[in-house]
């Protein structure tokens, strides 16, 4: 069946630098959300992607879609201490999302 | 807007007890989810539903069953409670659309199986 990997799996970050969390797919998606969850709490949509190639920004935040539509990235510019969370993939194989494993996001001040 | 509603909160249940885990939505999504998520893991599909008497499985559904007799209730029955259960519960709902809409999450249901 469809897997979804996160690399990686944890991340500790000076306030101010850079974040990047990767997601792949071992079959090819129609279309991949991000989700976070913050601790104790439950997972809240960012966005999502659709079409091969595809960049889109939020604010300090840039999400990927791999042009083979198998892989996605997530980048958060100047990390700040609210970015603290776990950030989700999600890719959708016909009806159903896998989600992928997570990636544990702390931000030291 | 309530969104999605999952109760209970909490439960501790004994090995081998059942329990029916509760999720209803206001939103007239049609797409519902039920998903587990162990401590600092992902999470996990157990059953989906695209409507009304409409119900597949996930990636682990065994020891679980559910019913979608309404649009907006979707409940989760756990036969025979074992410690390997022991999780946060997760319901989620969406619009339709063949899928390409985000899911709305519940606050979960935290079970411990002793």
């Amino acid at each position: 069946g469809q897997q979804v990997m996160q690399i990686p799996q944890y991340q500790h970050v000076q306030e101010g630098e850079d974040f990047t969390t990767y997601c792949n797919s071992s079959t090819t998606l129609s279309n991949i959300q991000w989700y976070k969850q913050r601790p104790g709490g439950h997972p809240v949509f960012l966005i999502q992607l659709v079409k091969s190639g595809e960049v889109k920004k939020q604010k300090r935040l840039t999400f990927q879609f791999g042009e083979a539509k198998k892989n996605s990235s997530l980048h958060i510019t100047a990390t700040q201490t609210t970015d603290v969370g776990t950030y989700f993939c999600a890719g959708r194989e016909t009806y159903k999302y896998i989600f992928g494993t997570g990636t544990r996001l702390k931000v030291l001040a | 807007n309530a969104g999605v509603t999952q109760t209970p909160k909490f439960r501790i249940l004994k090995i081998g007890q059942s329990m029916t885990l509760q999720c209803t939505q206001d939103m007239n999504h049609n797409y519902m989810y039920w998903y587990r998520q162990d401590p600092g893991m992902g999470l996990k599909l157990i059953y989906y539903s695209v409507g009304a008497g409409i119900t597949d499985k996930g990636e682990v559904p065994n020891g679980y069953n559910v019913s979608r007799s309404t649009t907006e209730d979707f409940p989760l029955r756990l036969e025979l409670a074992a410690p390997s259960q022991t999780s946060v519960y997760f319901c989620a709902s969406s619009y339709g659309d063949r899928g390409y809409q985000p899911q709305h999450f519940g606050d979960g249901t935290r079970l411990s199986i002793l």
